[in-house]
């Protein structure tokens, strides 16, 4: 049973502009939603993350927007860069639980 | 600062070998994790350990064991390798327990191969 779907499987985005990468989970228990930045060769960095008490959440050009009652949170990339190529995993996990359940991840090619 | 460091950085074994993965913590975290990623997919909690001991363990078998030293260095242990062990292997350090306050610092991964 996945307990989070991402979508799109992949993402062809041009410079400038934005890129919007959705995920939905299963168990409403889950109370951080963390998203990972991953870049070939190297293991998932921490980009942002979002409580459920909250609704938006922007550091930088990165926006998480996060829906409880529809059980669904997004991230947008605004002013994307071919620097942000790279694949993208949403997760989501309890605080009384350690493991965090990831995504099967977005693929995000910014065409320069 | 050193941060996650994992060793090997890729591994070539034969099925029903044995295998060993090494993971030092960065500096100050006493929490590990690992997860197996395979190809095109996100990474898959297999156990956690802190003070020595294994907290909390994701849906693998028995084959994989792991172990936490006294400078919260750690390993993991494959046995009996099947094709399907075939993955990148990562290690992700945290101070206490993981989440909400303390995010999981990833290494880059050690790369198995089974053959």
């Amino acid at each position: 049973q996945q307990q989070v779907k991402q979508s799109p499987q992949s993402l062809i985005v041009q410079k400038g502009g934005i890129s919007i990468i959705n995920c939905a989970y299963e168990n409403t228990a889950f109370d951080y939603f963390p998203w990972y930045q991953q870049f070939p060769g190297k293991g998932p960095a921490l980009l942002i993350a979002i409580r459920p008490d909250v609704s938006e959440k922007k550091e930088g050009r990165f926006t998480i927007s996060f829906n409880k009652s529809a059980k669904q949170f997004s991230l947008h990339i605004m002013d994307s860069q071919p620097g942000d190529s790279a694949t993208y995993f949403c997760a989501a996990s309890r605080f009384i639980d350690d493991k965090i359940i990831f995504g099967k991840g977005t693929r995000l090619h910014i065409l320069p | 600062d050193a941060g996650v460091t994992q060793s090997p950085t890729h591994l070539i074994k034969t099925r029903g070998q044995q295998v060993t993965l090494r993971c030092s913590p960065k500096s100050g975290h006493d929490t590990v994790s690992w997860y197996q990623q395979a190809l095109g997919q996100g990474p898959q909690f297999i156990f956690q350990y802190y003070e020595e001991e294994e907290r909390q363990r994701g849906n693998f078998p028995d084959r994989f064991s792991g172990h936490q030293f006294p400078n919260y260095s750690s390993e993991l242990n494959v046995n009996a390798l099947l094709l399907g062990d075939s993955a990148l292997y990562l290690c992700a350090s945290s101070l206490g327990r993981t989440g909400t306050e303390q995010p999981l610092h990833f290494g880059n991964g050690t790369r198995l191969t089974v053959t």
